[in-house]
């Protein structure tokens, strides 16, 4: 999407690992910041979002950070397990609408 | 609830025909969004509506046009399909701009 770099564009980790997905935008008004998983052959869904008022925010094993200072925000997932097998996507807004990154595709190894 | 419902789930077209996507959602949202996703390259946003009787610009919206007469509805239109058209196509619904996207089970279209 337009100035929506998302790293790495693919990743693998040892199951009950830790990964982390990076996601650096240009709008510097942006305050919404969300991100999406899509397993094979199904749709995107949320999973978690955080506004601009707070620096991080936590789901169970999923967490988003945000630095507004450096323009990126990064999904965290831990004690991964097989199902955490998807693409990723984020999608901070530029000129009040979402830009969805190209993805990353997470394979977890048994 | 259904959710965003697309129709069809699949279809293959002949270059320079034409057909209509239908989305349709049941959660009163007032926003909707077409997008295409091709490999490697994310969503991307063809057109959108921020309510009835209106629809915008996306990234993409060359070769396709839209409309939104109700309210739960949001057609995207190929007038004359091309090979590049090639893709797999969702559509999704949102109450509010920078809110969660309620996304469709999408259309996979092939243009020959």
């Amino acid at each position: 999407g337009e100035n929506v770099e998302q790293h790495p564009s693919t990743l693998s980790v040892q199951e009950g690992d830790s990964a982390v997905i990076k996601c650096t935008y240009s709008d510097s008004a942006s305050n919404y910041f969300p991100w999406y998983k899509q397993e094979l052959g199904k749709r995107p869904q949320l999973i978690i979002d955080i506004r601009s008022n707070v620096g991080e925010k936590k789901d169970q094993r999923i967490a988003v950070t945000l630095n507004k200072t450096a323009k990126h925000f990064s999904l965290h997932i831990t004690e991964t397990q097989p199902e955490d097998s998807a693409v990723y996507f984020c999608a901070p807004p530029r000129a009040q609408k979402l830009v969805f990154g190209q993805g990353t595709r997470l394979t977890i190894n048994p | 609830n259904a959710g965003v419902t697309q129709t069809p789930k699949f279809r293959v077209l002949k270059t320079g025909q034409s057909m209509t996507l239908l989305c349709a959602q049941d959660m009163n949202h007032e926003y909707m969004y077409w997008y295409r996703q091709d490999p490697g390259m994310g969503l991307r946003l063809i057109h959108y509506s921020v309510g009835e009787g209106t629809t915008a610009k996306g990234e993409v919206p060359d070769g396709y046009n839209v409309s939104r007469l109700k309210k739960q509805n949001f057609l995207l239109g190929l007038e004359s399909a091309a090979p590049s058209q090639t893709s797999v196509y969702f559509c999704a619904s949102s109450p509010s701009r920078f809110y969660e996207q309620y996304f469709g089970p999408g259309t996979r279209l092939t243009v020959t």
